[in-house]
């Protein structure tokens, strides 16, 4: 069964760090194109990152330069590195697996979420 | 970037048929995925290019798109069908980008 779970989510202050990680389980992280979506509370979908099979990486404006997306291909776990945090980065954190590249691509499936609050 | 313009809500009685729509510049030209969202649960895909469903969704779930407006159609509506539903496309004029629509509360009266 295709599965993704994800971890690492918390209460961190502005301008923290933290690390969110996405175990999968049913395919190989690394043969496929990556994605993570976040969603404020009460709010709708926002696209944050995608990391290519062959490792290229591309970000949300809202969060360039301060989230980096990586993989552990031995732990087949897919990563996001979240620096210099604010408050409108509060959301449930999802991953998820992109499919369809060569068609338009899609998110399937998703993981269950992880919840980052930045708060003093 | 390229926006995508939903209904915020969308009311219909069980057994009736549901449309929501999706706005967006020559959306017709790009392929058009759906995701339906329960409260405290994922989104799942219910949806992919315009019109296909992935094995375990209904027929009643079917998708079009042409021009500026995509639509996805639930027929004979049913209380479990409940929940808000995502438009997304992928604009690769904007440095890879997913983009999805703002969302859809559907409300079965």
């Amino acid at each position: 069964e295709v599965q993704l779970v994800e971890s690492g989510g918390g209460l961190v202050q502005p301008g923290g760090s933290l690390r969110l990680s996405c175990a999968a389980s049913g395919f190989t992280v690394s043969s496929n194109y990556m994605s993570w979506v976040r969603q404020a509370p009460g709010k709708g979908l926002e696209w944050v990152s995608v990391i290519y099979s062959g490792g290229s990486t591309y970000y949300a404006d809202s969060v360039k330069g301060r989230f980096t997306i990586s993989r552990d291909n031995s732990k087949n776990t897919l990563y996001l590195q979240m620096n210099s945090l604010r408050a409108e980065d509060t959301a449930v954190y999802y991953c998820a697996r992109v499919r369809g590249v060569a068609l338009g691509w899609w998110f399937d499936p998703w993981g269950q979420g992880t919840l980052v609050t930045v708060s003093s | 970037s390229y926006v995508l313009t939903q209904p915020p809500s969308v009311s219909v009685a069980p057994g009736k048929t549901a449309r929501i729509t999706c706005g967006g510049n020559n959306i017709g030209s790009k392929s058009v995925h759906w995701y339906q969202q329960k409260p405290g649960q994922a989104p799942v895909l219910v949806i992919y290019y315009d019109s296909d469903r992935p094995s375990g969704i209904p027929e009643r779930f079917s998708g079009s798109n042409s021009g500026n407006t995509a639509t996805l159609t639930i027929s004979r509506v049913e209380a479990g069908d409940e929940a808000d539903y995502y438009c997304q496309v992928w604009d690769s004029s904007s440095d890879q980008a997913g983009v999805f629509g703002g969302g859809t509360k559907l409300t079965v009266l």
